[in-house]
C-alpha cells in the first residue's frame, strides 16, 4: 500500500507569511497531486507534478516534486485570509485508484 | 455545464435505517468514484464505477455497503442498517477516462449524519 503523510496537520498564520507543506511517502510516484478543499465543498485539483525535480507555480503558490518522486512540497508566499483550507496531496495507489494523504489544514488570520 | 451534482447534501439518519446517497457525474463523463471522509482526515477510496459496471471495490466494507452506476440515471451509493460510525461526508468524483489520465471532478458531498 502506497501511503502519503502530510505534515503539519494542522497550520495556523497570519496573512502576510510564507509557509510551506508536505507531503511524504516511502514509495515511488508516477505523479502527483495537490487539492484544496474548502468546508462543506469537494476537493479541488490546484496542480499535477509528473517530473522528479518539477517546480510548477500558480500564482502565489509553488509545487514542488522530489527528485525521487516520493515527497513534494507545496510553498505559499504571503499567504491571504482565501488561502485557507485544506490541503491535500494525493497519488495514484492500488488498482490506480487515487489514494489521499491526511491533509494540512491551514488557517490564515487577519 | 453542469458540475458533478451530489443530493442530498445532508441526510440524517437512525441507526438501522438505510442511506441512499446519488451522484450524477458531470456531462460526458462515463467513469465515478465514491470517496469517504471522515472529519478532520483525507479521503478514502471506496468504490469506482463505469456505466453498469463496478471496477473496483476494495475500498468499501463487504458487508451493508452496496454501489451502483446504471446506463440511465445517477450512480448510487447505498449504506444498509447505518451505524454511527457511518457518518462522514461522502464525495462522488467522475472523469471522462481512467483517473491516471483524466483530471477528476469532486462533487460537494454529502454529509450522513446517523443518530
Amino acid at each position: 500500500t502506497q501511503l502519503l503523510e502530510q505534515s503539519p496537520q494542522f497550520l495556523s498564520i497570519q496573512e502576510g507569511e510564507n509557509l510551506t507543506v508536505y507531503c511524504n511517502s516511502s514509495s515511488v510516484f508516477s505523479s502527483l497531486q495537490w487539492y484544496r478543499q474548502e468546508p462543506g465543498e469537494g476537493p479541488v485539483l490546484l496542480v499535477t507534478v509528473v517530473t522528479g525535480g518539477e517546480v510548477k507555480k500558480l500564482k502565489r503558490l509553488t509545487f514542488q516534486f522530489g527528485d525521487a518522486r516520493k515527497d513534494s512540497s507545496l510553498h505559499i508566499t504571503a499567504a491571504q485570509t482565501g488561502d485557507t483550507g485544506l490541503y491535500l496531496c494525493a497519488g495514484p495507489g492500488a488498482g490506480n485508484m487515487l489514494t489521499f494523504g491526511g491533509g494540512t489544514r491551514l488557517m490564515v488570520k487577519p | 455545464n453542469a458540475g458533478v451534482m451530489q443530493n442530498p447534501r445532508h441526510l440524517v439518519r437512525r441507526r438501522g435505517q438505510e442511506a441512499r446517497l446519488r451522484c450524477s457525474p458531470m456531462k460526458g463523463h462515463s467513469h465515478v468514484y465514491w470517496y469517504r471522509q471522515l472529519p478532520e482526515e483525507g479521503l478514502k477510496f471506496m468504490v469506482y464505477l463505469q456505466k453498469e459496471n463496478i471496477i473496483d471495490e476494495s475500498g468499501m466494507p463487504k458487508e451493508r455497503f452496496s454501489a451502483e452506476f446504471p446506463k440511465e440515471g445517477p450512480s448510487i451509493l447505498r449504506i444498509q442498517q447505518v451505524v454511527r460510525g457511518d457518518s462522514a461526508a461522502y464525495f462522488c468524483a467522475s472523469s471522462r477516462g481512467q483517473t491516471l489520465n483524466e483530471k477528476l471532478f469532486f462533487g460537494s458531498g454529502t454529509q450522513l449524519s446517523v443518530l
